[in-house]
């Protein structure tokens, strides 16, 4: 059975003050892991797809990497506007292209 | 503009009463999903449709029932049977296969049940 634990459940942050958000997971026949970010009330936005392990993409303040464990989340000089919930999923083919998410990160970046 | 609606927004149930969730989407998306959302939970897998006239349980079917009559819809209904309705349901879409992107999940804005 997939398996996916984000740590930690809730972050604070000072705005300008780096970090990164951890997503451990076990499972057959990695299709894919994905990072989702979303605001409250309101349905998860896309943000990034690994494939294979040593896969690094970036955005804006951004950028996920990926191992054959885990994957982080690096938030660089993080502002304001990047206070939301992270989540990460994986695919596999045990739920067809189905998504199975950890319980998320809340981030909270004060001024 | 291609996306996905979910209706309604907001909607209150009394106990015993089933109700349906709504989910379009214009996207020519082959596979459609559902999943519940409740705070500290993240997201479930209700059930999932990978092409019209076919789907699949997932990991917390029980209580719910859904139809893929056409490619655009996958309505879900909350039957009386559900325990503890109360949540947050998200609506997604894919295109349905393995391929960078076409895997991607497109989540609607989702609807909030509560059960009075």
């Amino acid at each position: 059975e997939d398996q996916v634990t984000q740590s930690p459940e809730a972050l604070r942050l000072q705005e300008g003050e780096s970090s990164s958000l951890n997503c451990s997971y076990t499972v057959s026949g990695l299709r894919g892991l994905f990072w989702y970010r979303q605001d409250p009330g309101k349905g998860p936005e896309f943000l990034f797809t690994l494939y294979s392990a040593g896969e690094e993409k970036e955005k804006e303040r951004l950028k996920a990497t990926l191992t054959k464990k885990e994957s982080f989340l690096h938030i660089t000089a993080p502002k304001p506007e990047d206070s939301a919930t992270y989540l990460c999923a994986v695919q596999s083919p045990n739920s067809g292209y189905a998504l199975n998410f950890g319980k998320g990160t809340s981030l909270l970046v004060t001024p | 503009d291609g996306g996905i609606t979910q209706s309604p927004k907001y909607l209150f149930r009394k106990e015993g009463q089933n109700v349906t969730l709504s989910c379009e989407q214009n996207l020519n998306h082959d596979a459609m999903y559902w999943y519940r959302q409740d705070p500290g939970q993240g997201l479930r897998l209700i059930y999932y449709s990978q092409i019209v006239n076919d789907f699949q349980k997932g990991d917390i079917a029980e209580g719910y029932s859904v139809s893929r009559e056409k490619k655009e819809s996958f309505p879900l209904t909350v039957t009386s049977a559900q325990k503890n309705p109360t949540a947050f349901y998200l609506c997604a879409s894919s295109m349905g296969g393995w391929g960078s992107g076409a895997n991607v999940l497109t989540f609607g804005a989702g609807s909030r049940l509560t059960v009075l």
